[in-house]
């Protein structure tokens, strides 16, 4: 069955320091999505991207984030200057369709700002 | 501020009880709904998605949807250990991007 797979499952860095979380979402899925899991919270939007570029970012999305699908396969999140607040579990989705809104998560990255 | 509210929880139940969690929403726009499990220090993992009233079973899991009431609910049937687990509901945002508003989930304890 296909999955959604990240790298890496734990990147620990030091504040200030930019990070690429990357994802590779399911083969035939247009839509991809970051989400982030404070710990002991809820998982939280950050951005959804479709046909190149950007549909939605939620406020947490600021400058300091970007999205890339570099290739045909894979899409990165870019932290340029990481907070010790950006410590969190970041999970890549990817859904077929806005029709049918079914969202498969990756298991994650852990981030670690120290 | 849309809003996707579960009792926290835990819940607990014995082995082999129905299970019954629930989660209300604050946009009557939205249109798709979603039950994710989560075990700890793990990712949600899809488990039902339910688009109109009514019912909809998936083997032990049953889906409930009240739009009217903005209520949606997870009954297990039969429930095991290995269901011992976050439930997190979740709910599509009506901007048509995809978006998912989560709730805080609902810790399952079900006991031997």
């Amino acid at each position: 069955e296909p999955e959604v797979t990240q790298t890496p499952s734990h990147q620990v860095t030091q504040m200030g320091q930019e990070v690429i979380l990357r994802c590779v979402p399911i083969s035939n899925h247009l839509y991809f999505y970051w989400y982030r899991q404070i710990l002991g919270q809820k998982v939280e939007f950050l951005v959804s991207f479709y046909n190149n570029e950007i549909s939605e970012k939620s406020e947490i999305f600021d400058d300091q984030f970007s999205v890339e699908r570099p290739d045909g396969s894979n899409f990165t999140l870019k932290i340029r200057s990481t907070k010790l607040e950006d410590s969190a579990m970041y999970f890549c989705a990817s859904s077929e369709g806005l029709a049918t809104r079914e969202q498969y998560f990756g298991p994650g990255t852990r981030l670690t700002v120290t | 501020q849309k809003e996707v509210e579960q009792n926290s929880g835990p819940l607990s139940v014995p082995e082999g009880a129905i299970a019954s969690l629930n989660c209300t929403y604050s946009d009557r726009g939205s249109q798709s709904f979603f039950w994710y499990r989560q075990y700890s220090g793990k990712s949600p993992e899809l488990i039902m998605s339910i688009y109109s009233n009514g019912d909809k079973e998936d083997g032990r899991f049953t889906a409930q949807l009240n739009k009217a009431s903005q209520y949606v609910s997870l009954l297990i049937r039969d429930s095991q250990p290995s269901d011992s687990a976050t439930y997190l509901c979740a709910v599509n945002d009506p901007g048509n991007t995809g978006k998912l508003i989560f709730g805080q989930g609902t810790t399952l304890q079900v006991k031997p």
